[in-house]
Parts: C-alpha cells; structure tokens; sequence
C-alpha cells in the first residue's frame, strides 16, 4: 500500500449524516484522488486533486466534498445527499501530474462505509 | 461504460498453469496500465505499457498491447495460490490536457494450490 494512509478502515454512519475519510500520503506527490468501487465493478473517480488549494469533479462527485489544504492530506467527506454511500473508497496518488499521464499510482487500504 | 472492459470476469486454474486476462478499450490511449487488487485492499501496480510497445515483461508477467484492436492480455506464467486476486487495467487517453485514469471491471482469479 506504499506511503498512503487511510482511515478508519471501517466506517459506520446512520442514514442523514455527514462522514469524512481521512487519506495522508508521505510520498511527495503532487497529485491525489478519491475513487469508489462497488462489488464486482471497477473504480469510479469521485474527486482529484493536482497541486495544493486545487481539486477537480471526477465522474461521480455529486454528494461528495473534499479539501486540499495541504500536499500530505486529501479528505473524503460523504455528505447526507449522497443517495448510495456504502461502498468501498480508495485514495490514491501519484508523483505529478503529467499530459497525459504515465505516472504509477499508489493506492491506500482502503475504507470500508456501511450506511446504516 | 467503463473505458477498459476485462475478460473473463472470473478465472479459476490450478497453481502452475498459466492465467490469462484480456482487456478492450474503445478510444485512442497513450499508456495502459494493469493492476492488482488483493480482497479488502488498495490496488498495486503490475506494469505499464505505452502505446508504441507491443509486448513487455516483469517477472512472470507478459503484457500485450494491439492497439488496432484496442486491447490488452495480460498473461501470469506459472501461477501460485499467491496470485489469487482480482487484476485490472486502466487506460490512459491520448488527448491533450490532463486525461484521467479509467479503470475496467476487473477479472478475478483465484489460483488454487
């Protein structure tokens, strides 16, 4: 899982309120991301983010908000509009961004949401 | 739909056979890249291979990449109940600008010893 934290590993939340999901990087990179997997599907982009103070819509960012205050840290917060939160969320980074990208990215363990 | 579609969706094989995985992929790229994913974790990256390559090697992986097919294979030799995982591929366009990673559904594998 390289030089990326996420926690906590599991995560409860009732139907209505807001969570938010840490991810910490000591790799140096410039760029991060926030992906959401489903079972049996592959990852869908929520958010990136490729230098501090500045973060992108993904795919899929509707219900979800995110910060950049600082290079090491990229939180996931899942808002009550989020319709489907439970699903697993993937941070990840790479080095730089690049056009177009030949960079590696580096995954954390992963969060696992339940939505009760 | 996902940029990159893996197949089969599920791979069974006894340790010490061969595995392979295909991917297509419908646009122009500059790279695709293969990842692993063991249950419950991040995914790790395997081996990324560039629009003007045809094959590369790492370890026992093998990578192919035809691009006037627009897909991939990736091939496991002599498999281990260790490889047991789910692999991906993820495509990267070949646009101007930055161009995100897109990442297929996956195959899974399960080695059995």
């Amino acid at each position: 899982d390289g030089g990326i934290t996420q926690s906590p590993k599991y995560l409860f939340r009732k139907e209505g309120q807001n969570v938010t999901l840490s991810c910490e990087q000591n790799l140096n990179h410039d760029a991060m991301y926030w992906y959401r997997q489903d079972p049996g599907q592959g990852l869908r982009l929520i958010y990136y983010s490729q230098i501090v103070n500045d973060f992108q819509k993904g795919d899929i960012a509707e219900g979800y908000s995110v910060s950049r205050e600082k290079k090491e840290s990229f939180p996931l917060t899942v808002t009550s509009a989020q319709k489907n939160p439970t699903a697993f969320y993937l941070c990840a980074s790479s080095r730089r961004v690049q056009k177009p990208s030949t960079d590696t990215q580096y995954f954390g363990p992963g969060t696992r949401l339940t939505v009760l | 739909s996902q940029q990159g579609e893996e197949d089969p969706q599920a791979l069974s094989i006894q340790e010490g056979e061969n595995a392979t995985m295909n991917c297509s992929y419908k646009t122009s790229i500059n790279n695709l890249q293969w990842y692993r994913q063991n249950s419950g974790r991040g995914l790790v990256h395997l081996i990324l291979i560039r629009s003007n390559e045809r094959e590369k090697h790492s370890g026992r992986l093998r990578v192919t990449l035809d691009t006037s097919k627009k897909s991939s294979s990736l091939l496991i030799t002599a498999s281990r109940a260790a490889d047991t995982a789910s692999y991906f591929c993820a495509t990267v366009p070949n646009s101007g600008g930055y161009q995100k990673v897109t990442f297929g559904t996956g195959t899974k594998l399960q080695v059995i010893p």
